[in-house]
């Protein structure tokens, strides 16, 4: 079974700081995938980003940029430049074979003006 | 219009009834699931169907049931209803290979 850990909460920014939201998971799947997804006020879930575990590269797309470390089990995530449509719960999701995803329980992203 | 729809969006019913949360999908996926949230929690799978013939319980199937009507349909059935399953109840589809899962809006269900 996978586990996921994101021991942050929540987090309280000003606009346009940046936001760095950890995740540590354990799985014992050798190949797996790793997602991020945001759950605004409104209650959807949204997709932002997903990784492979064979696939250690870090990139960015847009404001959002992620740190994959296999070695470490971790998978963070950033927001540059917060704005104040970035507060939201963000869920930390690996997805073992099959598709199966295990949530985190959420960091919670409040971002004043 | 949205890939993946929820009927009801919310629903108030009683202890003990039976009630149908329905999931439809236009993304012409083959997996789909059904998740529940508690608040100030995260997702649990309930079931997941990979093809109209395949059905399987996930993390917490107990007090509840699935029907996979046709690709683009599932149900999810609450044969007694009772407190302690008032959540936020999610459906989502991925296609085979994909990976990526894409959720429906949420249907809120509260049981008196």
């Amino acid at each position: 079974a996978q586990k996921v850990t994101q021991a942050q909460t929540e987090i309280s920014v000003v606009e346009k700081e940046d936001v760095t939201l950890d995740c540590v998971y354990e799985t014992r799947d050798t190949t797996y995938y790793l997602f991020w997804y945001k759950q605004p006020p409104s209650g959807e879930l949204v997709f932002l980003i997903r990784r492979n575990s064979f696939d250690e590269q870090n990139e960015i797309s847009g404001r959002y940029s992620w740190n994959f470390q296999k070695s470490t089990s971790s998978f963070n995530f950033t927001i540059t430049a917060s704005q104040v449509v970035d507060s939201a719960v963000y869920f930390c999701a690996p997805g073992a074979a099959g598709n199966k995803l295990t949530f985190g329980g959420g960091t919670r992203v409040l971002v004043k003006p | 219009d949205a890939d993946v729809t929820q009927t009801p969006r919310n629903r108030i019913t009683k202890t003990g009834k039976r009630i149908m949360l329905e999931c439809s999908q236009t993304k012409g996926h083959d997996r789909m699931y059904w998740y529940r949230q508690d608040p100030g929690l995260g997702l649990r799978l309930i079931y997941y169907s990979f093809d109209v013939k395949d059905i399987n319980k996930g993390e917490i199937s107990d007090g509840y049931s699935v029907s996979r009507q046709a690709q683009a349909k599932f149900s999810l059935s609450l044969e007694s209803a009772i407190p302690n399953q008032t959540a936020l109840y999610f459906c989502a589809t991925s296609g085979a290979g994909e990976e990526t899962q894409y959720f429906g809006p949420g249907t809120r269900l509260l049981v008196l």
